[in-house]
């Protein structure tokens, strides 16, 4: 069955970065464009960007270029987001999700908690 | 402040059938189609409606959506206790060149 996996929660200082990885199993890795979504506490999710696994292109969103980097590792099926310059507003949980370029997301990870805090 | 308005919260007995609304514009939802998701806290979004209508293998008839012009609904007939979750509405837009979601209302089965 189709899994994606993420990393363990993560507390930061301002302007600190975070990485955090999403592993893939139960399908062909290279198939499926992988996405990162955002939810900061009591808001609804953001959109942050999208990888293709195949050939690694990228396409951020607006609110993130500049600061954002997803890359992946075919050997290991598994893609990361790293996020700079981090600052409180960053406190949210992210997911890694499966999907097309439409946005439709057939699988998302557990989530990861990233906490920014002095 | 999302680019999708849902209600915040929603309420319903059980077996009674409950409604969300998702209201949009036309450079998202005017434009493209609309998905669902459902979400309990802790646990990872499950894709509940595709496509405006469309449910996932393994999601129960109970679930339905719809869309007309800028505005889509998801509604849930025979409601469960196991229903309870948080429900996100979301689609492509043209304008962000992205997907937007709702701010998600929150299903209180009473």
């Amino acid at each position: 069955q189709v899994q994606l996996v993420q990393s363990g929660a993560e507390v930061k200082k301002p302007g600190a970065s975070v990485k955090v990885s999403c592993k893939a199993s139960g399908y062909t890795f290279t198939s499926y464009y992988l996405h990162w979504v955002r939810q900061a506490p009591g808001q609804g999710p953001e959109w942050m960007g999208i990888i293709n696994p195949s050939d690694g292109i990228t396409i951020y969103a607006q609110n993130f270029q500049g600061r954002v980097t997803m890359t992946r590792d075919t050997s290991t099926s598994t893609v990361y987001m790293e996020l700079s310059s981090l600052r409180s507003e960053d406190t949210a949980v992210y997911y890694c999700a499966r999907g097309g370029g439409s946005g439709l997301f057939d699988y998302w990870g557990q989530g990861t908690l990233v906490t920014v805090s002095s | 402040q999302s680019v999708l308005t849902q209600p915040p919260s929603a309420s319903g007995t059980p077996g009674q059938r409950v409604t969300i609304s998702c209201s949009g514009s036309s450079s998202n939802i005017g434009s493209n189609t609309v998905n669902w998701y459902q979400h309990l806290p802790g646990t990872a979004p499950k894709l509940l409606i595709y496509r405006n209508n469309q449910r996932p293998s393994g999601v129960p008839d109970r679930f339905s959506g719809s869309k007309s012009g800028t505005s889509a609904s998801l509604a849930i007939s025979g409601l469960q206790s196991e229903d309870e979750a948080d429900y996100y509405c979301a689609a492509w837009d043209e304008s962000l060149n992205g997907p937007v979601f709702g701010g998600g209302t929150k299903l209180t089965v009473l």
